[in-house]
């Protein structure tokens, strides 16, 4: 399959340890957020979103925090397992009708 | 529950030859569709987007276009593909009416043009 994340940013983490992953976003005027996983070979997959009158939202082992001030997304994963090993995305809404910017990526390797 | 499909999986095409790549969703009426492309590492870039039969909207100039000849289906083409339209082309949707950025993937089509 598509060899994702060849050249992108790298995040290694031992199993078991938790993973946070950053994103900044380029226009203010965004309103919805949403964190993407993407295996290789496979097409992303939702994981979480917030929208910008929210600063946290928790999921099943994620949680999304948002500082509009300075333009930023994290997602922070718990306890992270072999199997969330992927490349993530983030994604802001904004720009027009139904539209998603997506950020370049982060590849997540864990370790055992 | 909603399914997207996309064929053919993977396609290997020399240039100057045509493309089709196709799209279905199942469970759902009048999605929003949407064609991107991926490069190798890369992130997503949008191409084309549509919200109903008929209705496309095009985001960057190239030599591709896209149809939407039924509600729940939308292909992807080229009559003459280039070098550089190599890549990973990923087709989503979104609920109508629903929020309006949660986008939902497909499989993708892995596009190598020789």
């Amino acid at each position: 399959g598509e060899s994702v994340g060849l050249h992108l940013p790298t995040l290694s983490v031992q199993e078991g340890d938790n993973s946070i992953i950053n994103c900044a976003y380029s226009n203010s005027a965004s309103d919805y957020f949403i964190w993407y996983k993407q295996e290789s070979g496979k097409g992303p997959q939702f994981i979480i979103d917030i929208r910008s009158n929210m600063d946290k939202r928790q999921g099943q082992r994620v949680t999304v925090l948002l500082n509009k001030t300075v333009k930023h997304l994290s997602l922070q994963i718990a306890a992270t397992q072999p199997g969330d090993s992927a490349v993530y995305f983030c994604a802001e809404g904004g720009g027009g009708y139904n539209k998603l910017i997506f950020g370049a990526g982060t590849r997540l390797a864990v370790h055992p | 529950s909603q399914t997207i499909h996309q064929w053919p999986a993977t396609l290997v095409q020399p240039v100057g030859s045509p493309l089709s790549l196709e799209c279905t969703v199942e469970g759902t009426s009048n999605p929003n569709l949407y064609w991107y492309r991926q490069a190798a590492g890369r992130g997503l870039q949008l191409l084309f987007y549509s919200v109903g039969i008929g209705q496309i909207s095009s985001e960057v100039p190239q030599n591709l276009s896209a149809s939407r000849p039924q509600d729940r289906q939308f292909i992807l083409s080229s009559k003459k593909l280039l070098l550089s339209d190599s890549g990973f082309y990923l087709c989503a949707w979104s609920p109508p009416g629903g929020s309006a950025y949660e986008q939902y993937f497909g499989p993708g089509t892995r596009l190598t043009v020789t």
